[in-house]
């Protein structure tokens, strides 16, 4: 699969700081996904991007589509506790339909 | 409207053994698909089926990975004999469609090989 870069890793905040999380490739990708995945339980998605400069909103979180199709970027608004998980990117590549994910930025939000 | 049901949650092995994991996709997709999520990282493809048959298979490890979905519906995938290396998180989804609609994930099976 194609290699996506993640950053950051691993976030710790207080509640109610912004977060912010992107992804990259040397690869177009033709859609950005972002999905959250809590312990035990498989990934759900949150936003999903179709068009390079795309800028979506889901509540208090934030996506966009990167202009060079080569990356995207998470905010995430006002934190709170049950934002705590795994949250990933994922795309398509232009060549085909497999889903490509990062390796996920682990958010921890502290009361 | 029941999300993809996996079973089993959990399954310990030792390696060279065999394990089969069932998967029973949301009713009326007609895509199905397994991924193998190793600890730390994101889920990597396996094989996809398109109603009964296999679409992409190209990251499966045809060695010892098997997979069928003979009725078009649920799924079982199997690892015989299982390496260390295998153990992993193993999650299904399906979707409406195929190509770029949007994929359910159920919870996954979490597999240990010792």
């Amino acid at each position: 699969g194609q290699q996506l870069n993640q950053s950051p890793q691993s976030m710790f905040i207080q509640e109610g700081e912004d977060v912010s999380m992107n992804c990259t490739s040397s690869s177009i990708f033709n859609t950005w996904l972002w999905y959250k995945q809590d312990p035990g339980e498989g990934p759900v998605l949150l936003i999903a991007l179709y068009k390079a400069g795309e800028l979506t909103s889901n509540g208090r979180l934030t996506a966009q589509f990167g202009i060079t199709r080569k990356d995207s970027f998470l905010n995430i608004s006002a934190s709170i506790p049950s934002d705590v998980g795994i949250y990933f990117c994922a795309g398509h590549l232009n060549s085909g339909y497999a889903l490509n994910f990062g390796k996920g930025t682990s958010l921890l939000v502290t009361p | 409207e029941a999300g993809v049901a996996q079973s089993p949650r959990y399954k310990i092995i030792e390696k060279r053994q065999s394990v089969a994991f069932w998967c029973n996709p949301i009713s009326g997709h007609a895509t199905l698909y397994w991924y193998q999520q190793i600890l730390g990282q994101g889920p990597k493809l396996l094989i996809q089926f398109q109603n009964n048959g296999v679409v992409d298979d190209s990251q499966l490890p045809k060695d010892r990975f098997s997979a069928e979905r003979l009725k078009g519906v649920d799924s079982t995938l199997k690892i015989q004999p299982a390496k260390l290396e295998d153990s992993a998180v193993y999650l299904c989804a399906s979707s409406l469609g195929w190509g770029l609609d949007e994929q359910f994930f159920g919870p996954g099976t979490r597999l240990t090989v010792l």
